[in-house]
């Protein structure tokens, strides 16, 4: 059975950070590209960014609004997903899901910034 | 920036056939995916590469495109389908990923 469950999620101050992890389990994690997409409470889905796979470099795309202050990276020995967070801003509240290829969805974290 | 543009709702009878579409720039180059989200629920893929239906979703979701637009098409949609549908593709670049704003059907 594929499983993605999320951690870290909580509540920050503007300005602050966060780390979220994401252990995957029942697909070959190492060959998937991996993602992080959030959702803004009553809002649609944005994507965050995503990491490839090491095979094709384990390179990096992030969305223009996260650009700069979030970093992706994976750690393959432990099945692991990671999202760093840095000068969280309040429109970056949301629950952030980790996302294994285009079609296996962890429920989702939900991070609140207050100001 | 690139943006994939959708319907913010369409409204279908129970057995008559929905149709949502999704354009976007790209789409005559880049996959189309899409997704069924219910209240409180992680998303769910109903289809991939514009026109594949994954194992455990219902026949009656069917995917297509042409062009610039994409199109998620319910034959017989059931009041069970109701939930906020979304697209989702990639600019031409391959680098960056988007999803439409999404739809939201009411089967009624």
């Amino acid at each position: 059975e594929v499983q993605l469950v999320e951690s870290g999620g909580g509540l920050v101050k503007s300005g602050g950070s966060l780390r979220l992890s994401c252990v995957a389990s029942g697909f070959n994690f190492i060959n998937a590209w991996m993602s992080w997409v959030r959702q803004a409470p009553g809002k649609g889905l944005e994507w965050v960014g995503r990491v490839k796979s090491k095979s094709d470099g384990a390179t990096t795309d992030y969305g223009a609004p996260v650009k700069g202050r979030f970093t992706i990276s994976r750690d393959d020995s432990k099945n692991t997903l990671f999202l760093q967070m840095n000068s969280l801003k309040t429109e970056d509240t949301a629950v952030y899901y980790c996302v294994g290829g285009v079609d296996a969805w962890g429920q989702g974290t939900l991070v609140t910034v207050s100001s | 920036s690139y943006e994939l543009t959708q319907p913010p709702s369409v409204s279908v009878s129970p057995g008559q056939t929905a149709k949502i579409t999704c354009s976007g720039d790209a789409l005559p180059k880049k996959y189309a995916y899409w997704y069924q989200q219910k209240s409180g629920q992680a998303p769910v893929l109903v289809i991939y590469e514009d026109s594949k239906r994954p194992s455990e979703i219902p026949e009656r979701f069917s995917g297509s495109s042409s062009g610039t637009m994409a199109t998620l098409t319910l034959s017989g949609a059931q009041v069970e389908d109701e939930g906020d549908y979304y697209c989702f593709s990639a600019d031409s670049s391959g680098d960056h990923s988007m999803f439409g704003g999404g739809t939201k059907l009411t089967v009624l």
